[in-house]
């Protein structure tokens, strides 16, 4: 079962382009959402976190959308740039039994071409 | 990548031998996990410890075995009764478990079992 969706599955932007990427979830209880950024090879970086009272976070050129009637959280990126380039992973937190556990998505990967 | 350390960064084993990779943190972190990933999936939990000489089963803990006897380290031993052993290997850790506090990943051990 599959509580975290992700579109698209990849994607290719031109350098300098925006793009969104998009997250489904069907997790409950919700504790909060967050993006990751995954370099190939390398382990997951924390781009945004938010509780589901908030509706929008930015660092810097990427800002992440929340809708918790809706279930559904975007990431957008502005002004893409090549080390853009990697895995975006959406991760929606459950609060079970006292434990906090991370339900990942498949991630979408992005490809920024000159 | 924090202040997490995996190593070895790649790791070949013939299959029937069991393989521990390494996980150490200097983060003063009380909690610690491992995750699988695999191509085209999101990251699933093998093992969580919330505590010096605690640890629980994820999701998928069959065929691997975990210790915690320091704070900063959590070693993962890959069993040779895990049928698919071959995966990029994440070791994360945290302030704690219990709320949802950011989890910081390390970079990774990609094992190859032929």
């Amino acid at each position: 079962k599959n509580q975290v969706e992700q579109s698209p599955q990849s994607l290719i932007i031109l350098e300098g382009k925006n793009c969104t990427l998009q997250c489904n979830y069907t997790v409950s209880p919700f504790s909060n959402l967050r993006w990751y950024k995954q370099d190939t090879g390398r382990g997951p970086v924390s781009l945004t976190i938010m509780t589901f009272s908030e509706n929008t976070k930015s660092n810097g050129r990427y800002t992440a959308t929340l809708d918790a009637d809706t279930k559904q959280s975007s990431l957008h990126i502005t002004a893409s740039q090549l080390s853009d380039s990697a895995s975006y992973i959406c991760v929606v937190i459950e609060f079970s039994g006292g434990y906090n556990k991370l339900i990942f998505g498949a991630g979408t990967r992005l490809a920024v071409h000159p | 990548d924090g202040g997490i350390t995996q190593s070895p960064k790649y790791l070949f084993r013939k299959e029937g031998q069991n393989v521990t990779l390494s996980c150490e943190q200097n983060l003063n972190h009380d909690a610690m996990y491992w995750y699988r990933q695999d191509p085209g999936q999101g990251l699933r939990l093998i093992y969580y410890s919330q505590i010096v000489n605690d640890f629980q089963k994820g999701d998928i803990a069959e065929g691997y075995s975990v210790s915690r006897e320091k704070k900063e380290s959590f070693p993962l031993t890959v069993t040779s009764a895990q049928k698919n052993p071959t995966a990029f290997y994440l070791c994360a850790s945290s302030i704690a478990a219990d709320e949802p506090y950011e989890q910081y990943f390390g970079p990774g051990t990609r094992l190859t079992v032929t």
